[in-house]
């Protein structure tokens, strides 16, 4: 059964801690990306990787941190550093390149408090 | 930077009633994408147009990408209850790596 899966779904943390959160797919794609998303906004890319060990940062990745040592599993950091971290994150996947569809991953839903 | 811009940003409609939703970008795009999203769900893709002057349907919803490639709609014919969510649009930045999405229009059908 293949598709990408986020762990929690909802994740509680104190102010000033970092927190993980999970992103793991099987369907062989070599694009992965880190979305947030805010009540009744739209999708703001954090960070996102075409290959293994290489990524790169979008458009609000300040406080922020990820990895790709692994082609299944790209995992989001959001550090002390990020000042709103409270948010709805979504992970998604694709064939590498612009001319083909994302796939999502369920979301994480981080409160922050 | 690029931005893409949807409106509305709300809809209210009644069931059967019409519905269009717009996508403007900044730049021109090698295609478009669109996405839907349930409340408290995760984005689906719903289709992909690229040729100028593409129009796609399917079943009730007919999608337009503009003969500019700049443009693109999204009109769903006799609204159901099951067309609730938000419609988004995203197109491909310049360098082609990542997608840039517009805010979405949230739809709601009222029964």
């Amino acid at each position: 059964d293949g598709g990408i899966t986020q762990s929690p779904k909802y994740l509680f943390r104190k102010e000033g801690q970092n927190v993980t959160l999970s992103c793991e797919q099987n369907l062989n794609h070599d694009a992965m990306y880190w979305y947030r998303q805010d009540p009744g906004q739209g999708l703001r890319l954090i960070y996102y990787s075409q290959i293994v060990n290489d990524f790169q940062k979008g458009d609000i990745a300040e406080g922020y941190s990820v990895s790709r040592e692994k082609k299944e599993s790209f995992p989001l950091t959001v550090t002390s550093a990020q000042k709103n971290p409270t948010a709805f994150y979504l992970c998604a996947s694709s064939v590498a390149g612009s001319s083909y569809e994302q796939y999502f991953g369920p979301g994480t839903r981080l409160t922050v408090t | 930077g690029q931005q893409v811009m949807q409106i509305p940003q709300y809809q209210h409609v009644q069931e059967g009633e019409d519905f269009t939703t717009y996508c403007n970008s900044s730049t021109t795009l090698s295609n478009i994408q669109w996405y839907k999203q349930r409340p408290g769900g995760h984005p689906v893709f719903l289709i992909q147009l690229v040729k100028s002057g593409e129009v796609k349907k399917q079943k009730r919803l007919t999608f337009q990408f503009g003969e500019a490639k700049k443009n693109s709609s999204l009109h769903i014919t006799a609204t159901q209850t099951t067309d609730v969510g938000t419609y988004f649009c995203a197109g491909p930045r310049g360098y082609g790596q990542n997608f840039v999405f517009g805010p979405g229009t949230r739809l709601s059908v009222l029964p």
